[in-house]
């Protein structure tokens, strides 16, 4: 059974950095895409990026690109979403998806709330 | 950028009514559109993918159709659980870009 398990709530204060993780199980870990989307509170949904962990490939939603980073390490079948400097409107709930062209995010993590509040 | 805009943003309906919901793209995509389905405090839910391709799982009363610039979603019979936030998402390449979403309430 395909699993995307993320890491808990993180209540952070602007300015500092934070990196989320999202651990997956039942498949090739290194044979999909890995992604993450965003929800601001109350809005929609928006694709942030994806890595292939296989060669590291990672690309970027303009909108993000700069923004975050993403990340893999395939020795723990985990992808990272990392900020080096939060912002309060950071606040958001951050999903981890397995994207496929064509096919769409077959797969959803549980989701992990970061609030950002001074 | 290819910008994908739903309408209605907000539908009310009753329980046993057809609804349908209308995802427009900004440039033609083919059949490269999917729908999810979210409720409050959940993960979307993939429902739909190549405009048309019902989803493992996913009852047959939800169908998806259109092609190029046009597609819908449309629900057979509302059922008491498909009261929930509806999303159309390009996939013809690795952007991904969601629409609005539309709410759907129970009058």
């Amino acid at each position: 059974e395909v699993q995307l398990v993320q890491s808990g709530a993180e209540v952070k204060k602007p300015g500092e950095s934070l990196k989320i993780s999202c651990k997956a199980s039942g498949y090739s870990f290194t044979s999909y895409w890995i992604g993450w989307v965003r929800q601001m509170p109350g809005e929609g949904l928006e694709w942030m990026g994806s890595i292939y962990p296989g060669d590291s490939d990672t690309r970027y939603s303009p909108s993000f690109q700069g923004q975050v980073t993403i990340s893999a390490d395939k020795s723990i079948n985990t992808a990272y979403l990392q900020w080096r400097s939060l912002q309060a409107s950071n606040t958001a709930i951050y999903y981890c998806v397995r994207p496929a062209v064509g096919t769409g995010f077959d797969y959803w993590g549980q989701g992990s709330l970061v609030t950002v509040s001074s | 950028d290819i910008q994908l805009t739903q309408s209605p943003s907000f539908l009310s309906a009753s329980v046993g009514d057809r609804v349908t919901i209308t995802c427009r793209a900004s440039r033609a995509i083919g059949s490269y559109l999917a729908w999810y389905q979210q409720k409050p405090g959940k993960a979307p839910n993939l429902l739909i993918y190549a405009a048309s391709t019902l989803q493992n799982g996913v009852p047959s009363r939800f169908s998806g159709s259109g092609s190029g610039t046009e597609f819908t979603l449309t629900i057979s019979s509302l059922q008491p659980e498909d009261f929930a936030t509806y999303y159309c998402q390009r996939l013809n390449d690795y952007l991904f870009t969601f629409g609005q979403g539309t709410k759907l309430e129970m009058k």
